[in-house]
Parts: structure tokens; sequence; C-alpha cells
């Protein structure tokens, strides 16, 4: 059974940083993308950034919105994606997901909240 | 990228009413397409993966179809329990993911 459990989330203030966990269970985690979504309260779904497989060179991807401010990694030996946060904005403030498709199949998890405020 | 648009962004029903969701994407996802079900406070909840597979336990009053740009979420019969926001998410992985803006299925 797939199970995503994202962990770290917290209250900080504008301007710093954060680093979100997500565990995976179920699969073999090095064969697959990984990828973190997020939801701003009361928005819609936004991707965040993706981290590809061992067979497509762990590339990363990052929408816009984060780009050189968030780093996504992935240790296969442990199960688990990052999320390094940096330079927090308020408009930072969601709950972030991690999510995966195994055989065209999605899986999430429950999510972790993070909000930015002073 | 691919932009995702979603019709209705609001829907009021009836109890036993047949709804119709729709969702259009900007270039081809092949069948890289999945609905959700969203409640306030959880996460997204799948229902509809591939666009047309039930996910396994959620009812078969949900159906999905659409391949290429456009695609449907069908409820046949509305129950109580349906009431909350869709979402639509193309996963073609040559792109990044996109959603669509919701729809908020509402009680008349």
């Amino acid at each position: 059974e797939v199970q995503l459990v994202e962990s770290g989330g917290a209250l900080v203030q504008p301007g710093g940083s954060l680093r979100l966990s997500c565990a995976a269970s179920g699969f073999i985690f090095s064969d697959h993308y990984m990828d973190w979504v997020r939801q701003a309260p009361g928005k819609g779904l936004e991707w965040v950034g993706r981290s590809k497989n061992k067979f497509d060179s762990y590339t990363t991807e990052y929408a816009a919105s984060v780009k050189g401010r968030f780093t996504i990694s992935r240790d296969d030996s442990e199960n688990s994606l990052y999320l390094q946060m940096h330079s927090l904005r308020t408009e930072d403030t969601a709950v972030y997901f991690c999510i995966m498709f195994l055989y065209g199949e999605p899986f999430w998890g429950l999510g972790a909240l993070v909000t930015v405020s002073s | 990228d691919i932009q995702m648009t979603q019709s209705p962004s609001t829907l009021s029903a009836f109890v036993g009413d047949r709804v119709t969701i729709t969702c259009r994407a900007s270039q081809s996802v092949s069948t890289w397409l999945a609905w959700y079900q969203q409640k306030p406070g959880k996460a997204p909840k799948v229902l509809i993966y591939k666009a047309s597979s039930l996910e396994s336990g959620v009812p078969s009053r949900f159906s999905g179809s659409g391949s290429g740009t456009e695609f449907t979420l069908t409820i046949s019969s509305l129950q109580p329990d349906d009431f909350a926001t869709y979402y639509c998410q193309q996963y073609n992985t040559y792109s990044p993911y996109s959603f669509g803006q919701g729809t908020k299925l509402e009680i008349k």
C-alpha cells in the first residue's frame, strides 16, 4: 500500500527558511518521479516542483513562483523526499502535499501546513 | 506549460440531479487526467484517474470520459455527501502538472 507522510510544517517569519519532508512507502521509491503541490488558504491547487527518478538523473523542475528559493531533494536510501524553502514570503502560506503516480494512479499525502507570518 | 480550464466554477444542483463538470487542456494530455473531490480541511480525494478509471472504493455514480484535450466528470445522481469542490489535474510528465481552477458544487 502506497503511503506518503509529510512532516516539518511550522510557523515561520517572512524571510525565513524551513524544510519539509515526505516519507514514502509501498513502492520502489527510486523508480518514481515525486512532486510537491501546495494549496493556499481558500485557493486552488498549485504545482510547486518535481524530482525525477534515477533513470532521469534526479533532475528537478520548479514553478516560476518558487524557482531560486525552493530546492527539492531526495534520499532514496531513506525513501524520503525533501522541500527546502528559503526567503519565505507570506504568499507561500499553504498546505504542502507530496504526490506520486503509480501506473497512472495518483497518491497524495495528507499535507503539511506552512504559515509565513510575523 | 499546459493550462487547464475547468467549468463551471460554481454549480448549484438538487440531490438526485445528474451533473457534469468539464475540463479542457491547452494541448493534448492523452488520458493523463485525474479528477479529485475536496472537502474543507482535507486532502484531495482521488475519484478518477487515466481519464476514466474509477478509483477503488469510489461510488459508481462517478464517471469520467474524454481524451486529448476535452474531459468530463459526471455524477449520475447527486447524494448529500457529494457537495464539495472538484478539481481536474493533468499529469503528462513532459510538462509540469497543472490543475483546473476548481468547481464548487452547492446544494440548491
